[in-house]
């Protein structure tokens, strides 16, 4: 595809249901990042991924998110047993390399209830 | 500990007058330094970006000046128009490890005609 897309849109979820987040990236990036956009903040790192293997998880906030890209092209992010703390939009970037241009997605939009 | 600092937190300025953003940041190891624009609903998209070796980069209307002693870097946009009113997130990564993304907090900017 043209960009990075991800799914769904936007999610609604009741406290305590686990929701899955899928990221496209652009064909052929291997670098993949997921990010977490609080209402009104700059994105926040939560995890890295070269090609299939996540290299830093030091964002992730806690042991209720999980991220996975076993191929090296898909990822999903899956968080268990939402909170309301979570709600927030969740932005994936794709770059061609370490240290090249990080080309964000339109972001998920998460609002737990 | 907020890395990167971005101020103002919002800009409101006239048609074809000039818009200026600041950051300033704590992290030595830091070595690139991106600005990215933000409209609603959308990701991020990057702007312009800079490393310290040089103190200004320009791009058509959109100039960042860099002082490395003083740990500040700045967007200027020039003939400011509507349609850049966005929110604008300045960020900075260390060149090591996973290149993540450390942002400020955004300013949203406003041009009115």
């Amino acid at each position: 595809g043209a960009g990075v897309s991800q799914s769904p849109r936007y999610k609604v979820a009741k406290r305590g249901q686990d929701v899955a987040l899928r990221c496209d990236p652009i064909s052929g990036h291997v670098s993949l990042f997921w990010y977490q956009q609080a209402l009104g903040q700059g994105p926040e790192f939560l995890t890295y991924f070269q090609n299939e293997a996540q290299l830093d998880k030091s964002g992730l906030p806690s042991d209720r998110f999980f991220a996975e890209r076993p191929e090296g092209s898909v990822s999903t992010l899956k968080i268990q047993r939402t909170q309301q703390e979570d709600s927030a939009v969740y932005l994936c970037a794709s770059s061609s390399g370490i240290g090249e241009t990080q080309y964000f997605g339109p972001g998920t939009r998460l609002l737990v209830l | 500990q907020q890395q990167v600092k971005q101020s103002p937190q919002s800009l409101i300025v006239q048609k074809g007058g000039i818009s200026i953003i600041n950051c300033a940041y704590e992290n030595t190891a830091f070595d690139y330094f991106p600005w990215y624009q933000q409209f609603p609903g959308k990701g991020p998209a990057l702007l312009i970006a800079i490393r310290p070796d040089v103190s200004e980069k320009k791009e058509g209307r959109f100039t960042i000046s860099f002082n490395k002693s003083a740990k500040q870097f700045s967007l200027h946009i020039m003939d400011s128009q509507p349609g850049d009113s966005a929110t604008y997130f300045c960020a900075a990564d260390s060149g090591a490890g996973s290149y993540q993304l450390t942002f400020g907090k955004g300013t949203k900017l406003s041009v009115i005609p």
